[in-house]
């Protein structure tokens, strides 16, 4: 079945530590999307890529990093830098000009 | 700042009413909307979306509509279900925010059988 893969679902990090979240995708999208939401807020873009090797920083992209090697594949680092890591985080895909499909997220906490 | 607002956290409606879930929004180079329905510690499921050519735009018990000189778009859910009990997201983008999506803070509904 076509679809977008977060995994894990559940991910706990030590403070300071660097941690990467995956999101695969067999959709044939060209664009992905990493959004982080925290309770009673909407979803907050970080970053999103159109295409391979190119990446655009959202609204909130200060200690996160991407890269976009794979069409398939478009990795989310939470680095020691992100002071306020614990949140959910969602994955997306589109199509030009067609909604976006996501994933089912991985919730982030810190130990 | 929140260039998409939904005002209304939550919306309680007896089963077989109409839900009327609201969103307004301040950008007005925005011309794709968008609804998505959210199960907790799930991802959003796309419901509907509406260009900015049409004023209304229908799926089944799903109906979109939009007010372009407001600035305010909704959902309308009827007959409304126990199943459409989910956290509904109204998205906004447009050709200017090339492929950037942005999101209302969510309204949570709740069908009450």
């Amino acid at each position: 079945d076509g679809g977008i893969t977060q995994s894990p679902k559940y991910l706990f990090r030590k403070e300071g530590q660097n941690v990467t979240l995956s999101c695969e995708q067999n959709l044939n999208h060209d664009a992905m999307y990493w959004y982080r939401q925290d309770p009673g807020q909407g979803l907050r873009l970080i970053y999103y890529s159109q295409i391979v090797n190119d990446f655009q920083k959202g609204d909130i992209a200060e200690g996160y990093s991407v890269s976009r090697e794979k069409k398939e594949s478009f990795p989310l680092t939470v680095t020691s830098a992100q002071k306020n890591p614990t949140a959910f985080y969602l994955c997306a895909s589109r199509l030009t000009d067609q909604p976006q499909h996501f994933g089912d997220g991985t919730r982030l906490s810190i130990l | 700042d929140q260039q998409v607002k939904q005002n209304s956290p939550s919306l309680s409606v007896q089963e077989g009413r109409i839900s009327i879930l609201n969103c307004d929004y301040t950008n007005s180079m925005f011309d794709y909307f968008l609804w998505y329905k959210k199960y907790p510690a799930e991802g959003p499921t796309f419901l509907i979306s509406i260009s900015s050519i049409k004023d209304k735009n229908e799926d089944g018990r799903f109906t979109v509509f939009l007010n372009k000189s407001a600035k305010h778009l909704s959902l309308h859910i009827v007959p409304s279900q126990p199943g459409d009990s989910a956290v509904y997201f109204c998205a906004a983008s447009s050709r200017n925010t090339g492929n950037q999506f942005y999101f209302g803070t969510g309204t949570s509904l709740t069908v009450i059988p």
